[in-house]
């Protein structure tokens, strides 16, 4: 079946660092892939998606680009800040099914 | 409204009482889907609705929780003699369509504390 694997945390790194956080993905025809952001206390918030391969979703200065060659959609900010700490999660969403298939979020801390 | 909408915020319960929980969903969406989020994990999924009809409750956990959208807008998760596993987050999202490219919005979600 469909599945999303996240790199595990928590990421720690210093405020304006460079941020990678490694999302794959296993899935049967194209899916459409999410970045969602979980901060602390609060609900889930789209953060970008893409629908197709070579798309790159971007917002907050995060940006993702779908690469169906390598089956990846790693997220990515130049210049991270303390208020980015939060839960990350990969997701997708493939064909007729209705259903978001999670990662198991990866955790961001920004230290000043 | 603007987004999703849940009810209470926070909830607290005593083992053995019966609690309803509530989603408002954005105008017009179809999807409606329940999830339930344990500390530190990410979130499970309980049930879905597209409109008034609920097409998959494989998620819940046991015959104590049942949901329901009668008119196809506002939904209701209830929990019935409720159990100490039963403290989690539980939130509500809905979306336009069943589209593939259909990112789901979120509720705040409510936090369910049995004690």
């Amino acid at each position: 079946g469909d599945s999303v694997t996240q790199m595990e945390g928590p990421v720690t790194l210093s405020e304006e660092a460079f941020l990678t956080i490694n999302c794959t993905y296993t899935a049967t025809g194209y899916p459409s892939l999410f970045w969602y952001v979980q901060y602390p206390g609060e609900g889930l918030q789209l953060l970008l998606k893409a629908t197709k391969a070579d798309d790159k979703g971007s917002n907050k200065g995060f940006e993702a680009t779908y690469r169906k060659e390598t089956t990846s959609f790693h997220l990515e900010k130049g210049s991270v800040q303390v208020s980015d700490s939060a839960v990350y999660f990969c997701a997708l969403r493939s064909g007729s099914n209705y259903q978001l298939i999670w990662g198991a979020g990866t955790k961001l801390i920004i230290k000043p | 409204g603007a987004g999703v909408s849940q009810s209470p915020r926070y909830k607290v319960a005593k083992r053995g009482q019966d609690v309803a929980l509530r989603c408002d969903p954005i105008s017009g969406h179809v999807s409606l889907f329940w999830y339930q989020q344990a500390l530190g994990q990410g979130p499970e999924f309980l049930t879905y609705f597209q409109n008034e009809a609920q097409l998959d409750k494989s998620g819940l956990p046991s015959d104590r929780f049942f949901a329901e959208r009668p008119e196809g807008s506002v939904s209701t998760l209830k929990i019935q003699r409720t159990q100490q596993e039963d403290s989690a987050v539980y939130l509500c999202a809905s979306s336009l369509s069943t589209g593939q490219g259909n990112g789901y919005t979120f509720g705040s979600g409510t936090r369910l504390t049995v004690v």
